[in-house]
């Protein structure tokens, strides 16, 4: 199975502050076509969890442009240019190259 | 609209059987591979199962053999038949369509005597 750590695993940040979180798969995610099979999602407290970033780079449809994702192969990173309140949550990249499909351990931000 | 409505959970004893619907609307469910994919209390997301476009699915080790999931093109419908359940299949099931861009509210499974 492919193993998705994230780093932090928490983060507390100052509301216009910019964040990052990194994720890392034991296995390259790159596939034949190009793409990396690798999405972020984000669940709100209390929410089921929404796609942010879908295929390492492409935001989702609603997605403000401040949240952006990059990487390649086995190293990922969403970053969020200046945190916002709405912004708390967890935050997960997933892979979908393989089957299982595999989370990382989610990345709790909070704002301070 | 596009959107997922999760339903069939419920308190069940171990060993039980429950049978989970995903329903879908704004779009057919046969045009995109769909996962199921759970959460316990307090834990993080945990994919379950896929059944792709032409049918086949993959499950995850913990369910495999136990959790069917299977679609309904005429009632544009994802399944997943959960027997032999156990303490640890306790969670919210979620279902979420292709690269995971739209997610149900999701169905609380507890298993509990």
């Amino acid at each position: 199975d492919i193993v998705m750590t994230q780093s932090p695993l928490s983060l507390s940040v100052t509301p216009g502050e910019p964040a990052s979180i990194s994720c890392r798969s034991s296995q390259n995610l790159l596939h034949s076509t190009g793409y990396n099979y690798l999405h972020w999602c984000l669940q709100k407290p209390g929410q089921s969890p929404q796609l942010l970033i879908s295929l390492g780079s492409n935001r989702a449809s609603g997605v403000p442009d401040r949240f952006s994702g990059s990487g390649s192969g086995t190293d990922f990173t969403l970053k969020i240019s200046r945190v916002e309140a709405e912004d708390v949550g967890v935050y997960y990249c997933m892979q979908a190259l393989q089957t299982p499909f595999t989370f990382g351990q989610g990345t709790r931000l909070e704002i301070k | 609209e596009v959107q997922l409505v999760e339903t069939g959970g419920g308190l069940i004893q171990p060993g039980g059987s429950l049978r989970l619907s995903c329903a879908a609307s704004g779009f057919t469910v046969n045009s995109y591979y769909m996962s199921w994919v759970r959460q316990a209390p307090g834990k993080g997301l945990k994919w379950v199962s896929v059944i792709y476009t032409g049918g086949s699915t993959s499950y995850a080790d913990s369910v495999k053999g136990r959790f069917t999931i299977s679609r309904d093109n005429s009632e544009n419908t994802v399944y997943l038949q959960m027997n032999s359940l156990r303490d640890e299949d306790t969670a919210v099931y979620y279902c979420a369509r292709g690269y995971v861009d739209v997610w149900g509210r999701g169905t609380t499974v507890t298993v509990s005597s």
